[in-house]
């Protein structure tokens, strides 16, 4: 079974700062997603970036970016210049990827980010 | 695009009742997946349906069930509620057949069982 764990309940950040959370996961699968969502107050789930298990190269979207470690089943993800929008619960998920089997998500407990002005 | 919408937003219902939860996918999209978020337990899978069909079941007992329509909409179902089902009930929907494509999700609907 494949479990996400994070273990930063809380962070805090200043304005115009940069803070990287964690994220560590585990499987025995090659082939599978990795994904950051970020959860404001509003409650809707919003994606903030994926990373595709196959690809060396660490994927970025902005002022996010994450440094995937496949062998260490690492993935953190990297804001910089934070802004006060980005105060949010971020979850990392895991995908497996099995040719259309499913789209399952298995999230961590989150990290809720706050950034202070 | 209208995104994905679920009603309601808020429920209370009594221990025992029964309670029909819905969602409507965006527009295209063939796969809908229900995750149940408790401060305890974070964000639990509970089934995904793809074209009526229900490819995909969490962990959860039989009380919790759902189904798929021909125009995607999806609903799920408690019946015999107990205190512990109080939690956000999230709806995504995805485009693809395949993984790794992008969930979006609905604002929830907040379920309180008293």
């Amino acid at each position: 079974a494949q479990t996400v764990t994070q273990s930063q309940p809380e962070m805090s950040v200043q304005e115009a700062e940069t803070v990287t959370l964690s994220c560590t996961y585990d499987t025995s699968e090659n082939n599978y997603y990795l994904f950051w969502y970020k959860q404001p107050p509003s409650r809707q789930m919003i994606l903030v970036i994926r990373q595709e298990a196959y690809k060396q190269q660490n994927a970025t979207e902005n002022r996010f970016s994450v440094n995937f470690q496949k062998a260490a089943k690492s993935f953190s993800l990297k804001i910089s210049d934070s802004q006060l929008g980005d105060t949010a619960m971020y979850f990392c998920a895991f995908m497996k990827q099995r040719g259309g089997a499913t789209n399952k998500l298995i999230f961590g407990t989150g990290t809720l980010l706050a950034v202070q002005p | 695009k209208a995104g994905v919408t679920q009603t309601p937003r808020y429920l209370i219902k009594t221990r025992g009742q029964q309670v029909t939860l819905s969602c409507s996918p965006i527009s295209g999209h063939r796969s809908v997946s229900w995750y149940q978020q408790t401060p305890g337990q974070g964000l639990q899978f509970l089934f995904e349906y793809f074209s009526e069909t229900q490819r995909n079941k969490g962990n959860f007992p039989g009380r919790f069930s759902g189904r798929q329509f021909s125009n995607s909409r999806s609903e799920m179902n408690v019946s015999t509620l107990e205190l512990g089902d109080s939690a956000l009930y999230l709806c995504a929907s995805s485009a693809g057949q395949g993984p790794g494509t992008e969930a979006f999700f609905g604002q929830g609907t907040r379920l309180t069982v008293v």
